[in-house]
């Protein structure tokens, strides 16, 4: 069945430190990609999302791209900031599901970012 | 994309209680998606709530346990039965509008002493 593997973390960086975050994916079809933020104490937010191959998702300095020939969508952001602190959640949508599409999730990645 | 409004957003519950969570949508939404949350954990999945119909309910989780309202397309209730400590937890809704946009509440605290 489908599937998500997402880095473990906790993920600690330095301020304007570069980040990246793994995550692969096992999927029949062509599914849609997301990643999903939960500041502490906070709901999930959506970050950012790709539909199809090579397409690039980017929000807030961050940047996943849908790679198909090896089925991952790697979260980076250039410069981290403190306010970047999180857990991070990679997520895939079936889109062989029809009208019932939930989202496979990931474990999640915390991320701490130090001044 | 909709903005979900989830109540309450906690709340401290006797065991053997229920607790009902309504979560309101801003606007016209096809599936609606109940999830679990344990401390430090990713999302489980409940069940999923499909408008005019009896909700689709994930493996080890029981319409009994969880029962579900979805009475129109803005709005759906997750009840929490017969609480006990294992239910303490955070509870999630969320909504897709189709062609992969979901949104989330911003949760509910549960816990049950």
């Amino acid at each position: 069945g489908n599937s998500v593997t997402q880095m473990e973390g906790p993920v600690t960086l330095s301020e304007e430190a570069f980040l990246t975050i793994n995550c692969t994916y096992t999927a029949t079809g062509y599914p849609s990609l997301f990643w999903y933020v939960q500041y502490p104490g906070e709901g999930l937010q959506l970050l950012l999302k790709a539909t199809k191959a090579d397409d690039k998702g980017s929000n807030k300095g961050f940047e996943a791209t849908y790679r198909k020939e090896t089925t991952s969508f790697h979260l980076e952001k250039g410069s981290v900031q403190v306010s970047d602190s999180a857990v991070y959640f990679c997520a895939l949508s079936d889109s062989n599901a029809g009208n019932n599409r939930k989202l496979i999730w990931g474990l999640g990645t915390s991320l701490a970012v130090n001044p | 994309s909709a903005v979900i409004s989830q109540k309450p957003s906690r709340d401290i519950c006797q065991r053997g209680t229920s607790l009902t969570i309504q979560c309101q949508v801003d606007s016209q939404v096809t599936m609606m998606f109940w999830y679990r949350q344990q401390p430090g954990q990713s999302l489980t999945l409940i069940a999923t709530a499909n408008q005019g119909s009896e909700a689709t309910y994930e493996s080890g989780f029981v319409i009994d346990k969880f029962p579900i309202s979805r009475p129109n397309l803005t709005f759906s209730t997750l009840t929490v039965s017969n609480m006990s400590p294992e239910d303490s937890s955070i509870y999630l809704c969320s909504a897709s509008g189709g062609r992969g946009g979901y949104t989330f509440g911003s949760g509910t605290r549960l816990t049950v002493v």
